[in-house]
C-alpha cells in the first residue's frame, strides 16, 4: 500500500515570494506518477504539476516547480512569485501507471499574506 | 469543453435514509472515480468505474456502492446513512490509457447526515 505525508498543516507566505510545500510517499512501486493538486475555497480540485518517476527531469509549469527525489521519495512543490489567487489547499496524490486510485496527503494550507 | 459535473452540489439527509450523486465526466472521459473528503480522513478513494465495470475499489463498507452507464456518467449510492458519511463527495474522470493518469475533479457534492 501507498502512503504519501505531508508534514506541513499549513504555511504562509509574502505575495511575490517564493515558498515550498513538502511531500514524501512511500511505495514498493516501479511505475508511478505523482501530483500536487491545488484546492481554492471554492471546492474545485485542479491540477498544478505531476511528476512521471521515469523521468529525472523535475517537472515545472510556469511559476511552479517540483524538486523530485526518488530515491528518497521526496516530492515538493515550490511556488515562485506567489500570488494572492495562490490561497489555498494543496494535496501532494501518488498514483500508480496502471491504475485511477489516487493516494492523497493530508494537505497543506497556504495562505498568500498581500 | 465542459468540465465533470456532479449534481446536486448540496444535499441534506437523515439518519437512516438512502442517498444518490450522479456524475458527468468530461466527454470522452471513460473512467470515473469517486473520493471522499472529510476534516478527519481527508481525501480517500471509494472506487473506479471504466466500461460501465468497476476496476477499482477503496476500503469502504458495502453501503457505498456505484454504477456506470453506457454513456459514461456515473452514480453512488450511499445506503443506511449514518452521521460520519457527512462529507464532500468527488468525482474524478480521465481519459483512460495506461500513459495518462491525470484526473479531472467535479466541484463536488456536499452531503450533510443529520
Amino acid at each position: 500500500a501507498q502512503t504519501v505525508t505531508q508534514s506541513q498543516p499549513e504555511m504562509s507566505v509574502q505575495e511575490a515570494e517564493t515558498v515550498t510545500l513538502s511531500c514524501t510517499y512511500d511505495t514498493s512501486e516501479n511505475n508511478y506518477y505523482l501530483f500536487w493538486y491545488k484546492q481554492p475555497p471554492s471546492r474545485q480540485m485542479i491540477l498544478v504539476i505531476r511528476q512521471e518517476a521515469y523521468k529525472q527531469q523535475n517537472a515545472t509549469e510556469n511559476r511552479f516547480s517540483v524538486n523530485f527525489q526518488k530515491a528518497a521519495k521526496s516530492f515538493s512543490l515550490k511556488i515562485s512569485d506567489s500570488q494572492l489567487g495562490d490561497t489555498a489547499m494543496y494535496f501532494c496524490a501518488f498514483g500508480v501507471s496502471s491504475g485511477d486510485k489516487l493516494t492523497f496527503g493530508t494537505g497543506t494550507r497556504l495562505a498568500v499574506r498581500p | 469543453k465542459a468540465g465533470v459535473t456532479q449534481t446536486p452540489r448540496y444535499l441534506i439527509k437523515t439518519r437512516g435514509q438512502q442517498v444518490t450523486l450522479s456524475c458527468s465526466p468530461i466527454s470522452g472521459h471513460r473512467s470515473v472515480s469517486w473520493y471522499q473528503q472529510t476534516p478527519g480522513q481527508g481525501l480517500q478513494f471509494l472506487f473506479e468505474y471504466f466500461s460501465e465495470t468497476q476496476r477499482n475499489k477503496g476500503n469502504f463498507p458495502g453501503r457505498f456502492s456505484g454504477r456506470q452507464f453506457s454513456n459514461s456518467r456515473s452514480e453512488m449510492n450511499v445506503s443506511t446513512l449514518e452521521l460520519g458519511d457527512s462529507a464532500l463527495y468527488l468525482c474524478a474522470s480521465r481519459r483512460a490509457g495506461l500513459l495518462n493518469n491525470e484526473q479531472f475533479f467535479g466541484p463536488g457534492t456536499r452531503l450533510t447526515v443529520l
